[in-house]
């Protein structure tokens, strides 16, 4: 089992601002995959890094996969109340195992 | 396309009483199938996960155990509930481990 570590637990900021949350490891991944989930419901997908130094960009959303691929990080430019919510990251191969998860709010 | 019911949203059950969570996928075979609870603000424990039918693996002992009686069936149960088994209960499938996971709308279940 490889633990995935995420911080900060917790994040509350206002509109407009931006953040990054991580997701760290001491494993290899092959890939990496990062949800966000809304109160009540279940995770959905956000993103799956693959290569070493990836960047992929989802709108205000920029996610990276670190070069040793043992971790992630996940930027948010002018966040929106809309961005609230649990972001969790999986690593694979790892059985679908979570990390605890960042809690985001963001207040109008 | 593929789907994932899950059911009851919500239940509400006393100690020592049973527990049966059903979980079903549409649309693909041999999914890999899981279970997870998650407390209040906090993240994704896996509890049990299965590779195809009649396997099993489970993550943590306690008062739980799953079963998967069909390809695309999977149950989730007690004997006996215990007030520290309230929470909120998901399924999830994957094509793979190592693929996206797709989830149930979950389970809320408290223990009174």
């Amino acid at each position: 089992t490889q633990l995935l570590e995420q911080s900060p637990q917790f994040l509350s900021i206002q509109e407009g601002e931006n953040l990054t949350v991580y997701c760290n490891s001491s494993s290899v991944f092959s890939s990496l995959q990062w949800y966000r989930q809304e109160p009540g419901e279940g995770p959905v997908l956000l993103v799956t890094v693959v290569t070493g130094g990836e960047v992929k960009k989802l709108k205000r959303l920029t996610f990276q996969f670190g070069d040793a691929r043992k971790d992630s990080s996940l930027h948010i430019t002018a966040a929106q109340p809309g961005d609230t919510g649990l972001y969790l990251c999986a690593g694979a191969p790892n059985d679908m195992r979570f990390g605890a998860g960042t809690r985001l709010t963001v207040k109008p | 396309s593929q789907t994932i019911h899950q059911w009851p949203a919500t239940l509400v059950q006393p100690v020592g009483s049973p527990l049966s969570l059903e979980c079903t996928v549409e649309g693909t075979s041999n999914p890999n199938l899981y279970w997870y609870r998650q407390a209040a603000g906090r993240g994704l424990q896996l509890l049990f996960y299965s590779v195809g039918i009649g396997q099993i693996s489970s993550e943590v002992p306690q008062n739980l155990s799953a079963s998967r009686p069909q390809d695309r069936q999977f149950i989730l149960s007690s004997k006996k509930l215990l007030l520290s088994d309230s929470g909120f209960y998901l399924c999830a499938w994957s094509v793979t481990t190592n693929t996206e996971a797709f989830f149930g709308q979950g389970t809320r279940l408290t223990v009174v």
